[in-house]
């Protein structure tokens, strides 16, 4: 069966220092890879996504990027920290079909001090 | 540009009494139309997509083109069925768009 880990659960960094989140996915070939931010109050926002290695589309402009150096490995970096980075972000991955749905990590809490 | 919106934050009801989750889209193409669930300290997952037609945990919901909705339904809610449900809309490229979410209560 296919599994998905995102590390570490929780993060406090402090502002202008570097950021990387990892997620690996396991038990499936070239799926579909995202992250998401998830915000009290306004629901959940697509940060990248990914349909293969070095595929990367950004939804926002923002201080964060992603990169795909493997096919199962989706990482979520910033090289300096704002505090509005501040946040719960979620890895998520679905199989490269159409209506396929999406399989959630267990999310990362981010405190940018 | 698409766009989901679910227009009560929170909705609390009595176990029991029928339950509806409010969802509305805007979106220029076909939409293909999902509700997420979290439960306490759990996952946000899969609860049912409209394609599928199907009923998951007593919850239904039926896609309206006319009024560009897609509301969750359960006859008679459950104090386990407290939660927060999210609507999403899949637009191209296999992305969702998600609503801010509705936290629902189920109250003994």
């Amino acid at each position: 069966s296919q599994t998905i880990h995102q590390w570490p659960a929780t993060l406090v960094q402090p502002v202008g220092s570097p950021l990387s989140l990892e997620c690996t996915v396991e038990g499936t070939s070239n799926p579909n890879l995202y992250w998401y931010r998830q915000a009290a109050g306004r629901g959940l926002q697509l940060l990248f996504y990914s349909v293969g290695i070095g595929q990367i589309s950004s939804e926002v402009p923002q201080n964060l990027s992603a990169s795909r150096p493997q096919d199962r490995q989706f990482i979520l970096s910033s090289k300096k920290l704002l505090l509005s980075d501040s946040g719960f972000y979620l890895c998520a991955w679905a199989m490269s079909s159409y209506n396929s749905p999406l399989h959630f990590g267990n999310g990362t809490r981010l405190t940018v001090t | 540009a698409q766009r989901v919106t679910q227009p009560e934050k929170l909705l609390s009801v009595f176990k029991g009494a029928p339950v509806e989750l409010k969802c509305n889209y805007s979106y220029s193409g076909s939409p293909e139309l999902f509700w997420y669930v979290q439960y306490s300290r759990q996952r946000l997952q899969l609860l049912l997509r409209h394609i599928s037609r199907e009923s998951i945990k007593g919850f239904t919901a039926d896609l309206n083109k006319g009024e560009t909705s897609f509301h969750l339904k359960k006859p008679f809610a459950q104090e386990e069925d407290s939660a927060m449900y999210y609507c999403a809309l899949e637009t191209s490229g296999s992305r969702l768009t998600f609503g801010e979410g509705t936290q629902l209560t189920v109250n003994p």
